[in-house]
């Protein structure tokens, strides 16, 4: 069946650091990929998605490009702030279904 | 309203009761998903409805979880006879179409249950 597999955490980052969380899935035919963020307090929210390989998804500074020989959508961002800090994960929509199967999410933790 | 609301946001229940857990979604979308997220975990799928048809049970755990949508709007998911492992957050998601993949899920901020 249809998997996504999330690098542990957490992840402790200084402000400006480089963020790098990498995804791996596994699904049949071609999925739609995604990252949801969920602050502290709050419900997820998509962050940003790409639909078909190679496209990148791109919000918030944030991206992730679509890697269908890697199996691979790795959340990327330049500069962190201590904004970012929240929970992160990665998820997919399979072909002809309308679920979407989750990570278990990375903990990022950004100090000043 | 403005996003997705689901009440109680907490929920302490005794082993064997029953308990219903609601979703208010955002007015006029035709979609709604019931997540578990257990502590630590990722959410895991429950149900999908489209308007008031539920077109997907597959991801209840068992014949005491029972998820309705009478009207094809607010949603109910009433669990009977809850165990220890039924405590976790419960996410309620809608979404304006009919769950093609391009669509962009709403998420309420849930409603934790634990089971005593």
């Amino acid at each position: 069946g249809n998997s996504v597999t999330q690098m542990e955490g957490p992840v402790t980052l200084s402000e400006e650091a480089f963020l790098t969380i990498n995804c791996t899935y596994t699904a049949t035919g071609y999925p739609s990929l995604f990252w949801y963020v969920q602050y502290p307090g709050e419900g997820l929210q998509l962050l940003l998605k790409a639909t078909k390989a190679d496209d990148k998804g791109s919000n918030k500074g944030f991206e992730a490009t679509y890697r269908k020989e890697t199996t691979s959508f790795h959340l990327e961002k330049g500069s962190v702030q201590v904004s970012d800090s929240a929970v992160y994960f990665c998820a997919l929509r399979g072909t002809g279904f309308q679920k979407l199967v989750f990570g278990t999410g990375t903990r990022l933790l950004v100090s000043p | 309203g403005a996003g997705v609301s689901q009440s109680p946001r907490y929920k302490v229940a005794k082993r064997g009761q029953d308990v219903a857990l609601r979703c208010d979604p955002i007015s006029g979308h035709v979609s709604l998903f019931w997540y578990q997220q257990a502590l630590g975990q990722g959410p895991e799928f429950l149900t999908y409805f489209q308007n008031e048809a539920q077109l997907d049970k597959s991801g209840l755990p068992s014949d005491r979880f029972f998820a309705e949508r009478p009207e094809g709007s607010v949603s109910t998911l009433k669990i009977q006879r809850t165990q220890q492992e039924d405590s976790a957050v419960y996410l309620c998601a809608s979404s304006s179409g009919q769950g093609s993949t391009n669509e962009k899920l709403f998420f309420g901020s849930g409603t934790q249950l634990s089971v005593l």
